[in-house]
């Protein structure tokens, strides 16, 4: 089983629907979360950090369960420019060393 | 503020050919990361430094990889010889601390013929 497990998709959605994805990480010692977007032949970025109280950034919102083990991401009114990659990265660390893991991604394909 | 550098950003060379990336992450950074990527492997880490000091080399492939970090504004990722197979796109990231985002520069896109 691998550490950090992500749907691949592709998930194909119309304009303006709510699109989720999880992200499911196998140790319970994990810490930080995170959102990437990548779009195609670019680097990953940034799209937002997951707290255990849940965070909001506009149309999307990202959500932890470290019950279940697994993060959540959700775009609400997807824009045809939602279109990319995501990436879930999965982080445990100490004072010197850590591990930071990344899922394979899940592709969006947003459609008019 | 600057963001994390990497050169050469398209590499085409044959194979047996000494190849050198760089990178020059975000200062005050404290991490710096070197990744590969392809369509069938995903996303890889290679290696990882901590204050300029190797922590975790686990994931180079074989010792036709090398990595230095000779202070903290600058990494090179080398392969000797290269060959065919190490065709991607190569990633250096960022972090200001172990368990902060990393920020990743445009990548190096390396094909070996």
């Amino acid at each position: 089983r691998k550490e950090v497990e992500q749907d691949p998709g592709p998930f194909n959605v119309p304009e303006g629907a709510t699109v989720a994805f999880n992200c499911t990480y196998s140790n319970s010692a994990s810490q930080s979360f995170f959102w990437y977007r990548q779009d195609c032949r670019k680097e990953p970025k940034l799209l937002m950090s997951v707290y255990s109280s849940g965070n909001e950034d506009g149309r999307f919102t990202a959500q932890l369960n470290r019950a279940s083990q697994y993060i959540s991401l959700l775009i609400r009114d997807s824009k045809l420019s939602d279109s990319a990659t995501y990436l879930c990265v999965v982080n445990i660390y100490n004072t010197n060393a850590g591990k930071s893991t990344f899922g394979d991604g899940t592709t969006l394909t947003v459609k008019p | 503020d600057a963001g994390v550098i990497q050169s050469p950003r398209h590499e085409v060379t044959e194979m047996g050919q000494e190849v050198t990336l760089r990178c020059k992450p975000i200062s005050g950074h404290d991490y710096l990361f070197w990744y590969r990527q392809t369509m069938m492997r995903g996303l890889e880490l290679l290696i990882y430094f901590n204050n300029n000091v190797p922590i975790d080399d686990s994931g180079m492939p074989e010792d036709r990889f090398s990595a230095k970090m000779p202070n903290a504004s600058f990494s090179t990722l080398k392969i000797q010889p290269s060959e065919p197979r190490d065709s991607a796109v190569y990633f250096c990231a960022s972090s200001r601390d172990m368990g902060w985002p990393q920020h990743f520069g445009d990548g190096t896109r390396l094909s070996i013929l």
